[in-house]
C-alpha cells in the first residue's frame, strides 16, 4: 500500500504568519490528494481537495500545490481558528491512507 | 445541506460486535454520486479509513484489508442509513468511529464521532 507522510509533525506560529506543511506519498498519486483540518473533539474538516482546489467555504488564505508524491499545504497569514491539526489523504484508490499530522500551535 | 448523525453504544466487551449507525439528512444512501464510508481514529493508528458502501446500478462494498475478516458495512435504504459491524473485538478496536460521505474518494462530510471502547 502506498504510505503517506507528513513534515514536520509539529509547528509554532504567530498570528499572521506564513505555515507551509509538506505531504509525501510513497507512490505517485498524480493529484488526488485531500487537506483537512481537525480541532481537538471534532471530526476533520474537508480543506483541500485534488491537491489545489479550494473547498466550498474555506478561507482564500489555504491553498494547495503538488503533484505525484510531494505535496504542500500553505496557510498565508494564520488566524486564531487556524491552530488545529492538519492531514493529508490519498484520493487515488483504495485504501484511502491519511498521513499522520501536523499539529500547528502557538508560538 | 448533508448532515450525517451517527448512533451506538460507546463501549463494547472484547470478543464482541461493534455496532455503529450513521443516518443521513441531505442526501440519499442510494446516490449514485457519493460512497459511505467507516473511519476510526485513535493515538496509535492514527485515521484509518475501515470501508464504504455505496450504489451504481447495485451495492458494492470496499473495505481495509486489515479489518476485511470482521467488517459488514450495510446500506438501509428504507431509513436513508449505513451501518458498521466489527465482529471479534479487542482493545485495539477502541477509537473515535467517524461516518463520512465521499465524493471521489475526498469526505466532504463527517459525523460527530463516536468514542468506542473495547473493555470487560
Amino acid at each position: 500500500d502506498i504510505q503517506m507522510t507528513q513534515s514536520p509533525s509539529s509547528v509554532s506560529a504567530s498570528i499572521g504568519d506564513r505555515v507551509t506543511i509538506t505531504c509525501r506519498a510513497s507512490q505517485g498519486i498524480s493529484s488526488w490528494l485531500a487537506w483537512y483540518q481537525q480541532k481537538p473533539g471534532k471530526a476533520p474538516k474537508l480543506l483541500i481537495y485534488a491537491a489545489s482546489s479550494l473547498h466550498s467555504g474555506v478561507p482564500s488564505r489555504f491553498s494547495g500545490s503538488g503533484s505525484g508524491t510531494d505535496f504542500t499545504l500553505t496557510i498565508n497569514s494564520l488566524q486564531p481558528e487556524d491552530f488545529a491539526t492538519y492531514y493529508c489523504q490519498r484520493a487515488d484508490s483504495f485504501p484511502f491512507t491519511f498521513g499522520p499530522g501536523t499539529k500547528v500551535d502557538f508560538k | 445541506q448533508v448532515q450525517l448523525q451517527q448512533s451506538g453504544p460507546g463501549l463494547v466487551k472484547p470478543s464482541q460486535t461493534l455496532s455503529l449507525t450513521c443516518a443521513i439528512s441531505g442526501d440519499s444512501v442510494s446516490t449514485n454520486n457519493a460512497a459511505w464510508n467507516w473511519i476510526r481514529q485513535s493515538p496509535s493508528r492514527g485515521l484509518e479509513w475501515l470501508g464504504r458502501t455505496y450504489y451504481r446500478s447495485k451495492w458494492y462494498n470496499d473495505y481495509a484489508v486489515s479489518v476485511k475478516s470482521r467488517i459488514t458495512i450495510n446500506p438501509d435504504t428504507s431509513k436513508n442509513q449505513f451501518s458498521l459491524q466489527l465482529n471479534s473485538v479487542t482493545p485495539e478496536d477502541t477509537a473515535v468511529y467517524y461516518c463520512a460521505r465521499d465524493r471521489r474518494a475526498t469526505f466532504d462530510n463527517w459525523g460527530q464521532g463516536t468514542l468506542v471502547t473495547v473493555s470487560s
